[in-house]
């Protein structure tokens, strides 16, 4: 299987701070990773595909980056709405579609 | 626009079989490009896939979970099941189901259920 580890797997930011978040693969995933963000008691919501596409209506300050097995998400001035959890999701190979462990970014 | 909902039993006994089936609207669950996930998430912790379904019933299943899971269709109502059994505490969670969509050139789970919560116990 092919693993996903997130880090951190939290951090605290106030608002208009720039925030990344990385995932690593533990092999060459090419460009297949998709980021997901979750809000408390809701489903996730698709973000960005092949690893830099943004999901159409994802605001702009949302961006992501890499290839291979290193990669991150970039929220370049994070808003209040955007405090969630996380998630980074390999889609190169099956199965399993395997999700990393997830990064909380909460209110400083 | 693509909805899916959950719906089954909230509380399941150990050693029984949990199902679960997911309704979808807004798409045909036979369309011939999209699969048709089951997730879990427990509570406080990460998104665990469980499986899909694609066209024609073929199947993956996650390793861990194969033995004891079960997806299929029935297309006469645009539904996809869950049934997963010999349960144990481990597998209360909150289950989805998900569309995998074609987006560029890959492959995302891009419409979700808004989640059913299914508690193991006596």
């Amino acid at each position: 299987d092919i693993q996903m580890t997130q880090s951190p797997s939290s951090l605290s930011a106030s608002v208009g701070d720039r925030v990344i978040i990385t995932c690593r693969a533990s092999q060459n995933i090419n460009n297949y990773l998709n980021w997901y963000q979750q809000k408390p008691g809701k489903a996730p919501k698709f973000l960005i595909y092949e690893a830099s596409s943004l999901q159409s209506g994802v605001p702009s300050r949302f961006s992501g980056n890499g290839s291979g097995t290193d990669f991150t998400l970039t929220i370049s001035s994070v808003q209040p709405e955007d405090f969630a959890t996380y998630y980074c999701q390999q889609s190169y190979s099956v199965p399993p579609k395997t999700f990393g462990q997830g990064t909380k970014v909460e209110i400083k | 626009q693509v909805q899916l909902q959950e719906s089954g039993p909230g509380l399941v006994k150990p050693s029984q079989t949990l199902s679960l089936t997911c309704t979808v609207s807004g798409d045909s669950i036979n369309n011939g490009t999209s699969y048709w996930s089951w997730i879990r998430q427990p509570a406080g912790k990460g998104l665990e896939w469980i499986g899909r379904i694609f066209t024609r019933g073929s199947t993956n299943y996650s390793p861990s979970l194969k033995s004891r899971v079960t997806i299929s269709f029935d297309t006469s109502k645009n539904q996809f099941s869950l049934k997963l059994n010999s349960v144990t505490a481990a597998d209360t969670a909150v289950y989805y189901c998900a569309r995998e969509g074609r987006v560029g050139a890959t492959k995302a789970f891009d419409y979700w259920g808004q989640g059913t919560l299914v508690t193991v116990s006596s």
